[in-house]
């Protein structure tokens, strides 16, 4: 069974640079498509990009400036670096698979990490 | 960037109840559409992908319609666990990823 778990500071102050880990297990990062979305607390969701197993990276425009995914395949981690960020980064982040099975819908999602922007 | 909207916003039924949740796109996904429930505390769960396929495990009431702009999720009886939050999600040869704001799905 694929697990996909989240970790990393859950407290960030403004300006600083938000660094998060996806680990997977039970399943390999080859052939997948893996991103990271948020969630405000309350609110909906939002995609901010995903790296491809070859490395590829596709970013979310309005993030483009300030977002870094990267993949380690040794450790099957995949991590999200946000830089200057600010209250309105404050949210959830799922880290989610997307596969060419489902037509890179997200079939695998973590629980989710909360982050907080605050000084 | 194409911009999903859903309705409604809130969709008070009983469970029995057949539901209709809409999502409409800005402008054409093919059947690039996929449906996700989330559940408080929960991430989503992905019900159906390429616009009618159902992901694996999901209950037969749950079946999606549409392409193009107009898309459809019905459940067609309601299970008391159905009552959560539904977003519908695109994906764009672009390849960009945006979700609808949600339908709240309530027990009247």
């Amino acid at each position: 069974q694929v697990q996909l778990q989240e970790s990393g500071p859950g407290l960030v102050k403004p300006a600083e640079t938000l660094s998060l880990i996806c680990t997977v297990s039970g399943g390999s990062i080859n052939t997948y498509y893996w991103s990271w979305i948020r969630q405000p607390p309350g609110k909906g969701l939002e995609w901010i990009g995903y790296i491809y197993y070859s490395g590829v990276t596709y970013y979310n425009p309005s993030l483009e400036s300030r977002v870094t995914i990267s993949l380690d395949t040794s450790k099957n981690q995949v991590s999200l670096r946000l830089n200057s960020v600010t209250a309105a980064d404050t949210a959830l982040y799922y880290c989610a698979r997307a596969g060419l099975l489902t037509k890179r819908a997200f079939d695998y999602w973590g629980q989710g990490t909360l982050v907080t922007v605050a000084s | 960037e194409i911009v999903l909207t859903q309705s409604p916003a809130t969709l008070s039924l009983s469970p029995g109840e057949r539901a209709t949740l809409s999502c409409r796109a800005s402008q054409s996904v093919s059947s690039s559409l996929a449906w996700y429930q989330q559940k408080p505390g929960q991430p989503p769960r992905l019900l159906i992908y390429d616009a009618s396929n159902r992901a694996t495990g999901i209950p037969a009431r749950f079946s999606g319609s549409g392409s193009g702009t107009d898309f459809t999720l019905t459940i067609s009886s309601l299970e008391p666990e159905d009552f959560a939050v539904y977003y519908c999600q695109q994906r764009t040869n672009s390849p960009m990823y945006t979700f609808g704001q949600g339908t709240k799905l309530e027990i009247k």
